[in-house]
């Protein structure tokens, strides 16, 4: 069965960087699209980005100038980088992988809750 | 952005009973080169993340009930529980995938009579 999770700092300093590594056990980050996703009362669901093993990305335009993803395939590992935070981006922050059938997320990690606050 | 529509926001069913959620997507979420239908469904718990119900609009995630069912092509799907459980109590989302950024709905949220 495979396991994510999410882990990094749960406070953020407005004008910081937001950084959150996602660790997948019981399967290999090889061959799948790997996402992350954030949620907030405000915005609801929101897609942030996904990355394939291989490392090519897509990311909400919206987000996009301020957003990194990326993937090391020899830890088993993916994560987000969000640079220039400010309150609007607290919010829960989910990785999470997207289904071999190529739609949909299919395993979720538990959720972090990233605050951004001085 | 595909913007994703729920109805209602939220609905009370009796035990035993149907329940139908409907998703309308702002533009057509076929993609004609193999006529599917990029748009999953989600149930999510309280503290929990969201759990993947369905995908293509109707092939349902293994493991999940078969009172669960998926319908729909186009702009316009619903989402049937056809006989509600207490378990089912959730907030549920529709999902495009079609273009990115992957759209959600504002989610509908099921409830016990």
């Amino acid at each position: 069965q495979v396991q994510l999770q999410e882990s990094g700092p749960g406070l953020v300093k407005p004008s910081d960087t937001l950084s959150l590594t996602c660790t997948v056990s019981g399967g290999s980050v090889s061959g799948y699209y790997w996402g992350w996703i954030r949620q907030s009362p405000e915005r609801g669901l929101e897609f942030i980005g996904h990355i394939y093993f291989s490392g090519n990305t897509n990311y909400n335009p919206s987000l996009k100038s301020r957003i990194t993803i990326s993937v090391d395939t020899s830890t088993n590992q993916f994560s987000l980088k969000l640079n220039s935070v400010t309150a609007a981006d607290t919010a829960v922050y989910y990785c999470a992988r997207v289904t071999a059938a190529g739609g949909g997320f299919d395993f979720w990690g538990q959720g972090a809750l990233v605050t951004v606050s001085s | 952005d595909i913007v994703m529509t729920q109805s209602p926001d939220s609905l009370a069913v009796s035990l035993g009973e149907r329940a139908t959620i409907t998703c309308k997507s702002s533009q057509s979420v076929v993609y004609s080169a193999n006529n599917m239908n990029y748009l999953a469904w989600y149930q999510q718990k309280p503290g929990q993340p969201p759990n993947l119900l369905i995908y293509w609009a109707s092939t349902r995630e293994s493991g999940v009930p078969d009172r669960f069912s998926g319908s729909g092509s186009g702009t316009d799907f619903t989402l049937t529980i056809s006989s509600l459980q207490a378990e089912d109590v959730a907030i549920y989302y529709c999902q495009q995938y079609y273009s990115v950024p992957w759209t959600f709905g504002q989610g509908t949220k099921v409830e016990i009579k």
